[in-house]
Formats: C-alpha cells, sequence, structure tokens
C-alpha cells in the first residue's frame, strides 16, 4: 500500500530563517513523490515533484524538497521564509500500480512570524 | 494560463436536499477527480473518473454521491440527499498527461463550499 505521512501538524518559523516541512512516505516500487500548497480559502497548488534523477528537487516560489530513499523522507524546505509562505502544506504520493491514485498526507500548518 | 474551475463558489442547503456541484476541468485532460476537505483539514479523496465512467471511489462516496460528464466539458458531482456531515470544501481536479518521467500533476479548482443546515 502507498501511504505518506506528516507527522508535525504545524511548523512555526521567524521570517527570514530557513524552514523544513516534514514527510515520509511508504511505497512499494519507485515513488512518485509531489508537494502543494493551500493558501487560506483557495484551492491546493502544485509546488514541486520527484520522479526520478537528482534527489534535490527545486520547485516554485523558491521551495525544494531533498529525496532520501534511506530514510523515504520528502521533506519540503526553503532557505529563508517569508510572512506569505504562511499555508497549509500537503505531501503526497502517486500510486505505484494505479498511477492515476494520489495518496494526500495530513497537511502541515506553516506559520511564519515577522 | 489553463485553469479548472467549479460552481458555486459557495452553497447552502437544507438538509436532505439535492445539491450538484460543478467542474470544467482542464480541456486536454482526461483524469478527474472530486476531493473534499472539512474544516481545512485532510484531503479525502472520493472518485476518479476516466472515458465516462468512474475509474476508482473511496468509501466515502456512497449511494447518495454520484459523478458525470453530461456535455464533454463539465463535470458535476451530485449529492441526493445531503446531511449535516456532508458540510465540506469540494475539490475538483484534473490531471495533466503523461506517464513514468513526465507522470503528471493535479490541478485543483478553487473549490466549492457547501453548507448543510
Amino acid at each position: 500500500a502507498q501511504s505518506v505521512a506528516q507527522p508535525e501538524d504545524q511548523v512555526n518559523v521567524a521570517e527570514g530563517n530557513p524552514l523544513t516541512v516534514k514527510c515520509t512516505y511508504s511505497v512499494s516500487g519507485n515513488p512518485y513523490l509531489f508537494w502543494y500548497v493551500q493558501y487560506p480559502n483557495r484551492g491546493l497548488q502544485f509546488l514541486l515533484k520527484y520522479i526520478t534523477g537528482d534527489n534535490l528537487v527545486k520547485g516554485s516560489y523558491g521551495f525544494e524538497a531533498e529525496f532520501n530513499k534511506s530514510q523515504t523522507s520528502f521533506h519540503l524546505k526553503k532557505p529563508s521564509a517569508l510572512v506569505s509562505d504562511s499555508a497549509l502544506y500537503f505531501c503526497a504520493v502517486r500510486g505505484v500500480y494505479n498511477f492515476n491514485k494520489f495518496y494526500f498526507g495530513s497537511g502541515t500548518k506553516l506559520n511564519v512570524k515577522p | 494560463e489553463p485553469e479548472v474551475t467549479q460552481t458555486p463558489s459557495h452553497q447552502v442547503t437544507q438538509m436532505g436536499q439535492e445539491v450538484i456541484l460543478r467542474c470544467v476541468p482542464i480541456s486536454n485532460h482526461l483524469y478527474f477527480y472530486w476531493y473534499r476537505q472539512i474544516l481545512g483539514q485532510k484531503v479525502e479523496f472520493l472518485v476518479s473518473f476516466y472515458n465516462n465512467e468512474i475509474s476508482e471511489k473511496s468509501e466515502i462516496f456512497d449511494d447518495q454521491f454520484s459523478v458525470e460528464r453530461p456535455d464533454g466539458s463539465n463535470f458535476t458531482l451530485k449529492i441526493r440527499s445531503t446531511k449535516l456531515e456532508d458540510s465540506a470544501m469540494y475539490f475538483c481536479a484534473s490531471l495533466t498527461p503523461g506517464t513514468g518521467p513526465n507522470t503528471g500533476e493535479l490541478f485543483f479548482g478553487e473549490g466549492s463550499r457547501l453548507t448543510v443546515l
């Protein structure tokens, strides 16, 4: 079975500091991993994805994510947080046997304080 | 940039009433989805749709729910007899074409907020 876990309900960080939002996955086979962001009262927006290749994936708004196979993790990172980054972040994995099925984590609320 | 559009943005209904939520997916996408989110929390899969039929559905998607693509562009979610616990944000999504290394990603609409009184 495929699943992702986001161990933190909330992450608090000061503006200008680096941020990390954690995600671990459980997949039988090669994982296809995604990060989405949801701003208040908005739909989910695609940030970045890992399919294959370089373990460090760069995405929108200065975000990047590091794929770590040995730790089965795909943490979202940004070197310098902005107040406008405050949002709900979702990690997702695409099904291995059913490419059209996506499994979402429970979400992590990121609060960036000025 | 192409986008998924949803209507209405907000609907208030009485318990037991029928509700239809509408979505226009991105035109060259082939897979369509409905998800729901209660109180800004977990995003729950309801159903996926491909080639004019349901591809997969979750346990949430019981007999009171139905989906159809009546005219080749709109993709609708119908709730026949709404219950209080159906109050949620309903998101439509469509999947960019691609397999393998070009694996597509989901594009979401802005959502339809359903309030059942």
